[in-house]
């Protein structure tokens, strides 16, 4: 079985800093896919980056980007020029890569970003 | 594109009352949904996976005949919650996926409340 661990239960930033929220994870797996997801307080579960772990390049979407360290089993996410809107839960998610059938996710516990003014 | 629409958003019932939850996908067809549990404050826990067409795998921990899943089409879930009681209470999510290598999409939950 995997697991997941994010150890900032909450974290605080000014309005455009540059915010890191940790992930790691433990698996056997080789072969598998880790994601950011964002969940503000409307509840709804939006992706906001992916890695497929074969990759070794970090993958990066606009002001978002990942450092994903594979031999570590890291994989944190960096917000720059954080925004008001940011603000919300961030959840780290393990899924297995399988050409055999798709795989449910394993979330960390979470991360809740507030953006201050 | 890749929208997956979740009914109800909100429900209130009596205890003992079975409480049934659907998840659409809207443009795609969903090879694969998944059923989620998330406690106020907590992550999500994976309940199920369900394929179209055969019978749902649940996760350890989770009963079988108190959280039925049905998934008759290629874009229509429903999760059934039988004689439900107030440990029930909890927000539920759906997502869904057309191929095992792209991402979920998620509906927008269902908050169930049981009195």
């Amino acid at each position: 079985a995997q697991t997941v661990t994010q150890s900032q239960p909450e974290m605080s930033v000014q309005e455009a800093e540059t915010v890191t929220l940790s992930c790691t994870y433990d698996t056997s797996e080789n072969n598998y896919y880790l994601f950011w997801y964002k969940q503000p307080p409307s509840r709804q579960m939006i992706l906001v980056i992916r890695q497929e772990a074969y990759k070794q390049q970090n993958a990066t979407e606009n002001r978002f980007s990942v450092n994903f360290q594979k031999a570590a089993k890291s994989f944190s996410l960096k917000i720059s020029d954080s925004q008001l809107g940011d603000t919300a839960m961030y959840f780290c998610a393990f899924m297995r890569g399988s050409g055999g059938g798709a795989d449910g996710l394993t979330f960390g516990k979470g991360t809740h970003l507030i953006i201050q003014p | 594109g890749a929208v997956v629409s979740q009914h109800p958003s909100w429900v209130i019932c009596k205890s003992g009352t079975s409480v049934k939850i659907e998840c659409r996908s809207l443009d795609f067809q969903a090879t694969t949904m998944f059923w989620y549990r998330q406690f106020p404050k907590q992550s999500l826990m994976l309940m199920a996976t369900s394929n179209e067409g055969s019978k749902a795998t649940y996760e350890q921990g989770v009963e079988k005949d108190k959280f039925l899943i049905n998934h008759a089409s290629l874009t229509l879930s429903t999760l059934t919650v039988t004689s439900a009681h107030p440990e029930d209470s909890s927000f539920y999510i759906c997502s869904a996926i057309d191929t095992w290598d792209q991402p979920q999409h998620f509906g927008d939950g269902t908050r169930l409340s049981i009195l």
